[in-house]
């Protein structure tokens, strides 16, 4: 089966601009995540989807980051404006479901680097 | 606040040593624990989960509920296992999010 797509692979930008990553899950995937991983850091969850349904967005800073997933397939997470701790990778992951604890698949990412 | 503790951030042996990379949590309730590894320029995976009680390239996690820990073990260290290794448990209650520990670097050389 074909695995998470995100697009862009890279970006580079300046404080205060915006940007936006697109992720498309596994087909069929019910369960979307949203993972900011900064350098050094383990992946710490943005926001989580249930189809087009937010699960958890406590720890998305809904100041400058949105995120939405029309029809409960595809997502974008959506940064405005931009600073400098932004720098990251941002991870999308899609899980088959959600009340059982099943195994999240990721994608390649996105680089972000925020200048 | 739940945390997920990784001591080691780089782990360096010779190929055929024995390889523990320890993990802690601080935890309410019965999380379900899970090691994620990253091998060079691939994607994030799934090694092994708590609840299938598998081994997985010769790994295996015995988890310790006493001491919260949940370490990732091989007897026998390979080249191809030099990679970034992710203890994360997950909140069962909530859904099936993980959080992520720092993460150790393990690197095998011959």
């Amino acid at each position: 089966e074909a695995g998470v797509a995100q697009s862009p692979r890279y970006k580079i930008i300046e404080k205060r601009q915006s940007v936006a990553f697109w992720c498309n899950p596994i087909s069929g995937h019910a369960t979307l995540y949203w993972y900011q991983q900064i350098l050094g850091q383990g992946p710490k969850l943005l926001i989580q989807f249930q189809n087009n349904g937010v699960v958890d967005d406590s720890q998305l800073p809904k100041d400058r980051f949105s995120a939405e997933r029309l029809k409960g397939v595809d997502s974008t997470l959506k940064i405005q404006p931009a600073k400098l701790e932004d720098s990251a990778v941002y991870l999308c992951a899609s899980s088959p479901v959600r009340n059982n604890i099943y195994e999240q698949y990721f994608g390649p990412g996105t680089r972000l680097t925020v200048t | 606040a739940q945390r997920v503790t990784q001591p080691e951030k780089l782990l360096s042996v010779f190929k055929g040593a024995p390889v523990e990379l320890k993990c802690n949590y601080s935890y309410s309730g019965s999380p379900e624990l899970f090691w994620y590894v990253q091998y060079s320029r691939q994607r994030l995976q799934l090694l092994l989960r708590h609840i299938s009680r598998e081994s997985i390239k010769g790994f295996t996690a015995d988890l310790n509920k006493g001491e919260t820990s949940f370490h990732l073990k091989k007897p026998f260290a390979q080249e191809e296992d030099s990679a970034m290794y992710y203890c994360a448990p997950s909140e069962n209650q909530a859904g099936t999010a993980l959080i992520f520990g720092k993460g150790t670097t393990l690197s095998v050389s011959s």
